[in-house]
């Protein structure tokens, strides 16, 4: 499988937590980015990298949350301290360049208890 | 800031029937502009894309859609139905940086 793929698919975490998701772009794929999906929502740009370069971050990303993209290839994205509000589907998406179509994973559900 | 705007949250239609999924934007130049599925379980999509050129836009699974400047609309088109499109669409507007997506439209396909 070629696609983007993140990993967990689903994690039930405790408030107060740490929790850490990974994603794995297309291969090739300069671009990467991450939102966020509550439900009955479409998704929310959180932020995107550029190689491994992290050009923009929505104001959605708080100081609680942390993305790295360490050597351009598979990004991670680090919330501390996960509240309820946290509670969301996490999804991937890359492109070759900025004018080209981004692919999404199938997302990481995230359960904040 | 731009924005989109889907009207209609849920929307139901016989198998076989004709769709129309509407999509008003808000952006001060000529957006790039994108419909996705998402079907349970399933990651995002992409039905078509709409950067430049020819107004009506050709995608996959038969669906098309027309960028109307002057309503500043982006609605999705499907002449026949098929009970496999049930799924969540949503249309989305990009810029340089990011991309802000509607509020989705479910979709409803009655046998």
């Amino acid at each position: 499988d070629t696609g983007v793929s993140q990993d967990p698919r689903h994690k039930i975490t405790k408030r107060g937590q740490n929790v850490t998701f990974r994603c794995d772009p297309i291969s090739e794929h300069n671009r990467l980015y991450w939102y966020r999906q509550t439900l009955g929502q479409g998704p929310e740009f959180l932020t995107y990298f550029q190689n491994e370069a992290q050009l923009e971050k929505s104001r959605l990303l708080s100081d609680r949350f942390s993305a790295e993209r360490p050597k351009g290839s598979f990004s991670t994205l680090e919330i501390q301290r996960t509240e309820q509000g946290d509670s969301a589907m996490y999804l991937c998406a890359s492109s070759l360049t900025r004018e080209d179509t981004q692919y999404f994973g199938p997302g990481t559900r995230l359960t904040v208890l | 800031a731009q924005s989109v705007t889907q009207p209609d949250i849920h929307i139901t239609v016989s198998e076989g029937a004709s769709l129309e999924l509407r999509c008003n934007y808000s952006y001060g130049a000529t957006p790039y502009l994108f419909w996705y599925v998402q079907s349970p379980g399933q990651g995002l999509q992409l039905l078509l894309k709409y950067f430049s050129g020819d107004t009506l836009v050709q995608g996959i699974k038969g669906f098309e859609a027309e960028f109307k400047r002057s309503q500043s609309s982006f609605n999705l088109r499907k002449p026949s139905v098929h009970w496999s499109d049930a799924a969540e669409y949503f249309c989305a507007v990009a810029d340089l940086n990011d991309m802000r997506f509607g509020a989705g439209t479910r979709l409803t396909v009655k046998p």
